[in-house]
């Protein structure tokens, strides 16, 4: 079973950074696209990035770019999220997701709050 | 931008009945190199990450219930509940990766009635 685990979520006031984790195991993670998926407290999904699987490509919503920067460590089964400028519309529970036809496996999310 | 448009919001259905959710896309996510529309379905129960339950608009992820089913094609796609259990209400989310940004419908919340 492919399992996917965020971490480095948390408070942070407006204009700060936080950097989110997602460890990957039981797949062969290189081998993957892997993307963000957020979701403000009682909204919807929102598609955030993703990176291809050797990090080469990366795509962004534009309300994150220049602010936001999806990376991976294929050697650590890693993805990481870097957030900085946050804003409170960035306050979401942030999932990360296996990106195969869709969005095949989630973690669990972690949660970012921006506020003073 | 493809937005991605749900109907209805929400849903009330009986148990053991049909429960139908609507999601039409801005423009075609059929995409020409393999045929396949690129559009899926997810349901999300509360406190839960969401599950992808359908994929290429009518493929079945694996242990995912025969009850659901997708269809459509181009702009026009539809997810089906063939007899509503109660394990089934959630909130339901279409999702297109034909183009980035990658776009989810609004979300559908089903009920049971």
């Amino acid at each position: 079973e492919v399992h996917l685990v965020e971490s480095g979520g948390g408070l942070a006031q407006p204009g700060g950074s936080l950097r989110l984790s997602c460890a990957a195991s039981t797949f062969t993670f290189s081998s993957y696209w892997m993307s963000w998926v957020r979701q403000a407290p009682g909204k919807g999904l929102e598609w955030v990035a993703n990176i291809k699987e050797d990090g080469s490509e990366k795509y962004y919503v534009d309300s994150v770019k220049g602010r936001f920067t999806i990376s991976r460590d294929n050697a650590k089964n890693s993805l990481y999220l870097q957030m900085n400028s946050l804003r409170a519309e960035d306050t979401a529970v942030y999932y990360c997701a296996r990106s195969v036809a869709g969005l095949d496996y989630w973690g669990q999310g972690t949660l970012v709050t921006v506020s003073s | 931008d493809i937005v991605m448009s749900q109907s209805p919001d929400s849903l009330a259905v009986s148990l053991g009945e049909r429960a139908t959710i609507n999601c039409k896309s801005s423009q075609s996510v059929l995409n020409s190199s393999n045929n396949k529309n690129s559009l899926a379905w997810f349901q999300q129960k509360p406190g839960q990450p969401p599950k992808l339950l359908v994929y290429w608009a009518s493929t079945r992820e694996s242990g995912v219930p025969d009850r659901f089913s997708g269809s459509g094609s181009g702009t026009d796609f539809t997810l089906t509940i063939s007899s509503l259990q109660a394990e089934d209400v959630a909130a339901y989310y279409c999702y297109q990766f034909y183009s980035i940004p990658n776009t989810f419908g609004q979300g559908t919340k089903l009920e049971i009635k």
